[in-house]
């Protein structure tokens, strides 16, 4: 495996469901990112981790919990999501610290539907 | 308020011809600036980046101009190829965009190459 990998690709879930999405970056990278593409709006920024430490929540509701355990894993744990949390989640790693833009690489990302 | 602003959701171009995708911003401590091509089912890819003390820059068919005092920067794709049909995102970084290196995205341009 190479890159940035999403799991699952598609998910359909019910309002009371717990569900997670998974992401490994095999880049050595040491900045993981979770960012939602909702249909006709810019790429939003949810949560980022520098060295498995969560540097940035941007006002994500409490439904969605993001896990770090490691510099090359990302989870984003789901629960009581409402249908207008359906989206694209993406996943993004990149090599922080540098000089430099801060080039980040995205995962295909998780369709994700909300019933 | 948004950050980033491409203001075109859309362009068709012929192919062969130069394709312009526009992006403006309001934040004047961004210290660079990205663009993104993202085809369906797959995530964003890095395209090409400007730092903020540069007007241009250059790599193979795609060139980056920015106007920092118009706060504006555009992609030139020449000569544009069908394979080019995409969405492009615009991206910022810096201060104001929160924690090192989190990039501001803009809603897109949906670029089609017609043959």
């Amino acid at each position: 495996e190479t890159g940035v990998t999403q799991t699952p690709r598609h998910l359909v879930m019910g309002m009371t469901n717990k569900k997670s999405l998974k992401c490994e970056q095999h880049l050595g990278h040491n900045a993981m990112y979770w960012y939602k593409q909702s249909a006709k709006k810019p790429l939003e920024l949810m949560f980022v981790y520098n060295f498995k430490e969560q540097t940035e929540n941007n006002s994500v509701p409490s439904r969605f919990s993001p896990e770090c355990p490691n510099s090359s894993h990302l989870f984003l744990h789901l629960h009581t999501l409402q249908p207008e949390d359906s989206a694209l989640y993406l996943c993004a790693s990149s090599q922080v610290g540098g000089s430099g833009a801060n080039v980040l690489t995205f995962g295909a990302g998780s369709r994700l539907t909300v019933l | 308020d948004q950050q980033v602003k491409q203001n075109s959701p859309s362009l068709s171009v012929q192919e062969g011809r130069i394709s312009i995708l526009n992006c403006d911003y309001t934040n004047s401590m961004f210290d660079y600036f990205l663009w993104y091509k993202k085809y369906p089912a797959e995530g964003p890819t890095f395209l090409i980046s400007i730092s903020s003390i540069k007007d241009k820059n250059e790599d193979g068919r795609f060139t980056v101009f920015l106007n920092k005092s118009a706060k504006h920067l555009s992609l030139h794709i020449v000569p544009s190829q069908p394979g080019d049909s995409a969405v492009y995102f615009c991206a910022a970084s810096g201060i104001g965009a929160g924690s090192q290196g989190n990039l501001i995205f803009g809603k897109g341009t949906k670029l089609s190459v017609k043959p």
